[in-house]
């Protein structure tokens, strides 16, 4: 049975920082994995999609990578601005299912 | 612009008493799914369609039941809500038409309190 970690639960940064959230999987069987943003009582936004032959896909100052052999996945946020604050999921795609597994997520604060 | 859209945003609801839960897509997405989140949790799959077809999630419990008249709606229903059942309650779609067309696009939410 697929399961997503999501280290740390937490992270408080000051402004400005450079920023690395991690997602591991433990069925490298995937499909595709995807990360989201999600603000205190709101739904989730896709922030992006990396499919199984990719390595990595880049919007803005976000940067996500993907390793399928080792089960792990990073999102780099770089130069953090408050309004990064928020928590941050990433959910696996399991092949041929049209389903999405969940990590529980990292809460992210940046401090001005 | 085309999007998610649930409705409503926050519903209060009696211990027992059913209440639907709407969520609508202007995507032509093939795909439509329903998540329950609980406080800090990762959100939970408790069905999907794709186009007519119901998929449930073997631990949806049987008081969760869904339809989908038509390829813009789809319903969730409560029969008898319990003060566990009180979460966020998550619509997305996707394409689903091939392999590639996965990505989950999501509404903002309906926020379940049961009292």
């Amino acid at each position: 049975k697929q399961e997503v970690t999501q280290i740390p639960a937490a992270l408080s940064v000051p402004e400005g920082e450079n920023l690395v959230l991690n997602c591991s999987f433990t069925d490298s069987a995937i499909y595709n994995l995807q990360w989201f943003r999600q603000d205190p009582g709101k739904g989730l936004t896709s922030l992006l999609l990396i499919q199984s032959s990719q390595r990595e896909q880049t919007s803005g100052r976000l940067n996500a990578s993907l390793d399928k052999s080792s089960g792990r996945s990073t999102l780099y946020i770089a130069a953090s601005q408050p309004g990064d604050s928020a928590t941050y999921l990433c959910a696996v795609g399991e092949d041929s299912s049209y389903k999405l597994i969940f990590g529980s997520g990292t809460r992210l604060l940046v401090r001005p | 612009d085309a999007m998610v859209i649930q409705n409503p945003r926050y519903q209060v609801t009696q211990f027992g008493k059913p209440v639907t839960l709407s969520c609508s897509q202007t995507l032509n997405h093939n795909v439509m799914y329903w998540y329950q989140q609980k406080s800090s949790q990762a959100p939970k799959l408790l069905f999907h369609y794709y186009d007519k077809d119901f998929n449930n999630e073997a631990d949806t419990p049987d008081n969760f039941q869904s339809r989908r008249p038509n390829t813009s709606f789809c319903f969730l229903d409560i029969r008898s809500p319990g003060l566990g059942d009180a979460a966020m309650y998550l619509c997305a779609t996707s394409r689903g038409a091939s392999l590639s067309s996965y990505e989950q696009y999501f509404g903002p939410g309906t926020r379940l309190t049961v009292t």
